[in-house]
Parts: structure tokens; C-alpha cells; sequence
């Protein structure tokens, strides 16, 4: 069936420092790529989504990069503050959305 | 103060008994999904809804049951049938429904369900 891979699994970085966190997708009619993060106890939200007519988002320090002949995407966190720390989803759309397994993002003081 | 609300936050449960979780938003979306989220696993689609009157399974539905009797309410109801009940279950809505996902899921804050 259709699958997202999401690596890595565990990302530790130093504040300041940039994360880059990647996704894999299989179905090449995969049209929608959302980003969501979940703080720890707390719900998901979205923070930036891309949709395949477009190879690059960017919001402040967040951005999400596509590329949709290697069927993945990416999302890159500069300057990596300790709010940022919380559990990072992919997902990929045609219809139905597949979620990756999560990153766990950890910012190091 | 618009956004989903999920009930209880925490349940218990003995094995055989069937037990309803509970959803309800206010921001007039006409979709709403049930998830369940595992640990190490992403999220995983139990049903969905589109309009009132009308749900479809997701990848995992066996032992779940869900109605949409209100645009508002999507009650998710765990089954004794359901093997493994032992989850963090997630109500989400969205406002789309030309395809299942069309835009921003908001998500409720979730219910843990324990089976002792």
C-alpha cells in the first residue's frame, strides 16, 4: 500500500543550530504535503504545507522543500529555539492522507 | 472560542465493555476523522465523515463504530471486538470536502484509553 518513511526517528540538535527532517513518498500522485508538529501532551497543529505545483514554502524560520521526481520533502528549522523541541509528522495526499511515524526533535541548551 | 472538543480525557476499561468517546466541534466543518496514534507510529485513519448521515472506513476500523447524526458531533464507540483498545485517539474536522483532505486538519486534545 501507499507509505510515508520519516527519518530520522530521533534529532538532537544544538539551540541555534538548524534541523532538517525528511520524508518519503511512495504514491507519485501524492499532491499535498502537510507538516504538522505536536508538543508533548498537546494536540497536533499545522505549521506549513506545500502542494506539488510548488518546489519550495517558507514561513519565518520553517520552510518545506518538494521534489516530486525523487518523491520526497523535506522540512528545515534555522535557528532552532527551545520551543521548537515537540514531535514533528509528515503526510502526503492524493486523497487520503498517509502520515510518516514522527521525528521527536530535541533542542540541546 | 471556536475549536474541537474531545471527552474524556482519560478513560478506563475493562476487557468486553464497549465504551464511546466523544467529539464535538463548533468551527461548521463539514468533515471530521478519528484517529488513533501509537507510540512510534504515525497517525493511523479509523473513519471519516463528509456530511452528515455518512462515514467511511478508514485502514483500521475493524472494532470501531462511529455515527453522524450532527454536523457537529462524530462519537467514536470502541467495541470489545477491537484486539488491542489501548490508544491516544485523536478527533480531527476539516472544512473541505471535495476530497477527503483539502486543507488544515484541526485537531481535538485527544483521549487516552486504557484497557485493564
Amino acid at each position: 500500500g501507499e507509505n510515508v518513511e520519516q527519518h530520522p526517528s530521533t534529532l538532537s540538535v544544538q539551540e541555534g543550530d538548524s534541523a532538517v527532517i525528511k520524508c518519503t513518498y511512495s504514491d507519485s500522485a501524492s499532491n499535498y504535503f502537510p507538516w504538522y508538529k505536536q508538543e508533548l501532551g498537546k494536540r497536533p497543529q499545522l505549521i506549513i504545507d506545500i502542494r506539488s505545483n510548488v518546489g519550495e514554502k517558507k514561513d519565518q524560520r520553517i520552510a518545506v522543500t518538494l521534489n516530486k521526481t525523487a518523491k520526497h520533502f523535506s522540512l528545515h528549522i534555522t535557528e532552532t529555539q527551545p520551543e521548537d523541541s515537540a514531535v514533528y509528522f509528515c503526510a502526503a495526499s492524493n486523497y487520503q492522507l498517509i502520515w510518516g511515524a514522527g521525528t521527536k526533535l530535541i533542542i540541546k541548551p | 472560542d471556536g475549536g474541537i472538543t474531545q471527552s474524556p480525557k482519560y478513560l478506563f476499561r475493562k476487557e468486553g465493555q464497549n465504551v464511546t468517546l466523544s467529539c464535538e466541534q463548533n468551527l461548521n466543518h463539514d468533515a471530521m476523522y478519528w484517529y488513533r496514534q501509537d507510540p512510534g507510529q504515525g497517525l493511523r485513519l479509523i473513519y471519516y465523515s463528509q456530511i452528515v448521515n455518512d462515514f467511511q472506513k478508514g485502514d483500521i476500523a475493524e472494532g470501531y463504530s462511529v455515527s453522524r447524526e450532527k454536523k457537529e458531533s462524530f462519537p467514536l464507540t470502541v467495541t470489545s471486538a477491537q484486539k488491542n483498545p489501548t490508544a491516544f485517539y485523536l478527533c480531527a474536522s476539516s472544512f473541505g470536502t471535495t476530497g477527503i483532505y483539502t486543507g488544515e486538519l484541526f485537531f481535538g486534545e485527544g483521549s487516552r484509553l486504557t484497557v485493564l
